[in-house]
């Protein structure tokens, strides 16, 4: 089973900062298989990036995805109020499925 | 709009059974893999089962025996069976939808979950 870590746990910014949030995974995820969430309280989770740098349907520029192998990260420019959220990986490259354990982006 | 529905959550005993159901509209239901996914307090999120658009089904190991996964096109609607139920079970359970293609896809569509608690 691939074990996905993400760091850092919680991370403070202010609306305008970027952030920058990894994704470690404890073997080489096949086909850069690897996909970004948003999930709120409450709501329900929304896909934001799949194969590790496609954004997904709707999602604005400021997020994007990269990496490959076993590391990836995604990075939000310019935060907006509605980005404070938990965000979490998930590798479908490898059986079973895995996610990570999420970042809390907070506002500073 | 496309949407997930997930009812049929609650308290139960260890032992017990309870039947999850997800509502699909705004979209193809039966063109699409589904799936179950938790999340147990203070942990990450696990994926739990899937049906595929042919009826075939997949468990994690920590389910497999105990759950049994379902869909009814007809319906619209995907159900996941829990039987014996343990501490460990207790958790937020989501209905998703898998990107449609060949192979393994991220989940572009999420229910808002329905918590399931096991306890005497």
């Amino acid at each position: 089973e691939i074990v996905l870590t993400q760091s850092p746990g919680t991370l403070s910014l202010s609306p305008g900062e970027r952030a920058t949030l990894s994704c470690r995974a404890s073997q080489s995820v096949r086909s850069s298989s690897l996909a970004w969430y948003q999930q709120k309280p409450g709501q329900a989770a929304r896909l934001l990036i799949y194969d590790a740098s496609r954004r997904a349907t709707g999602i604005p520029d400021r997020f994007s995805g990269s990496g490959s192998g076993t590391d990836f990260a995604l990075t939000i420019n310019r935060l907006e109020p509605e980005d404070f959220a938990v965000y979490f990986c998930h590798q479908y490259g490898g059986s079973p499925r895995t996610f990570g354990q999420g970042t809390k982006v907070e506002i500073k | 709009e496309v949407q997930l529905v997930e009812s049929g959550g609650g308290l139960v005993q260890p032992g017990g059974s309870l039947r999850l159901s997800c509502a699909a509209s705004g979209f193809t239901f039966s063109n699409y893999e589904l799936h179950w996914v938790r999340q147990a307090p203070g942990k990450s999120l696990e994926w739990v089962s899937a049906v595929a658009t042919t009826g075939g089904t997949f468990y994690a190991d920590s389910v497999k025996g105990r759950f049994a996964i379902s869909r009814e096109n007809a319906k619209n609607s995907l159900y996941l069976q829990l039987n014996s139920l343990g501490a460990g079970d207790t958790a937020v359970y989501y209905c998703t939808r898998e990107q449609t293609g060949t192979g393994m896809f991220a989940f572009d569509i999420w229910g808002q979950g329905t918590k399931v608690i096991v306890s005497s």
